[in-house]
């Protein structure tokens, strides 16, 4: 049974790019969840998306923004990178059903210069 | 204001001695409680959840906790530690359908002495 996938592992960008990260999640799985996890700090909540519709937003600026495909795979875009967006991006896939659990990926580490 | 803290950014045990870590919450509404590890550079890994029942849960890994509704807390247990455990260690609160935001507190890391 595939886990949640995480594409790519690691990236390097430069303030003002543009970045693309992607997001397989568990089999079975039609909600995906996006979290940026900067370094020592705890997960922080950057959106969920269902039936290819953001559900929730956490606290994050319009340069955060994602997709969900018809598959329930995901995106997630960050525009205008600043060095402050510096951090590991995890996905977590789950049921929107039920008492199901998120399961996260391993992440992507962003680094913008 | 939805928030978790867990009071010890830093904890070191020796190998097989006992371990406690915790995690203090607010939450509006009934709480969906768990802790996560990480270990490093890797993505977390569910050890356990609480929703309701019995407020001793088992988990994964010879991991358990207790939920204290009267105290907000969700302490995570191991009643011997080994070298392995050495990680980061996340409490997390949600809501019950799972519809909704993970909000994780700032994280404990254990280290571990031979």
């Amino acid at each position: 049974d595939a886990g949640v996938t995480q594409s790519p592992t690691h990236l390097i960008k430069t303030r003002g790019q543009q970045v693309t990260l992607r997001c397989s999640p568990k089999s079975g799985h039609d909600t995906v969840s996006w979290y940026q996890q900067a370094l020592g700090q705890g997960p922080q909540f950057i959106f969920q998306y269902y039936e290819e519709e953001e559900r929730q937003r956490g606290n994050f600026p319009d340069r955060f923004s994602g997709h969900q495909f018809p598959n329930y795979s995901s995106e997630l875009n960050v525009n205008a990178l600043l060095l402050g967006d510096s951090a590991l991006y995890l996905c977590a896939s789950s049921l929107a059903q039920g008492t199901d659990t998120q399961y996260f990926g391993p992440g992507t580490r962003l680094t913008v210069l | 204001a939805q928030s978790v803290t867990q009071p010890d950014i830093h904890i070191t045990v020796s190998e097989g001695a006992s371990l406690e870590l915790r995690c203090n919450y607010s939450y509006g509404a009934t709480p969906y409680l768990f802790w996560y590890v990480q270990s490093p550079g890797q993505g977390l890994q569910l050890l356990l959840k609480y929703f309701s029942g019995d407020t001793l849960v088992q988990g994964i890994k010879g991991f358990e906790a207790e939920f204290k509704r009267s105290q907000s807390s969700f302490n995570l247990r191991k009643p011997s530690v080994h070298w392995s455990d050495a990680a980061e260690y996340f409490c997390a609160v949600g809501p019950y359908n799972q519809g909704g935001k993970l909000i994780f507190g700032q994280g404990t890391e254990l280290s571990v002495k031979p």
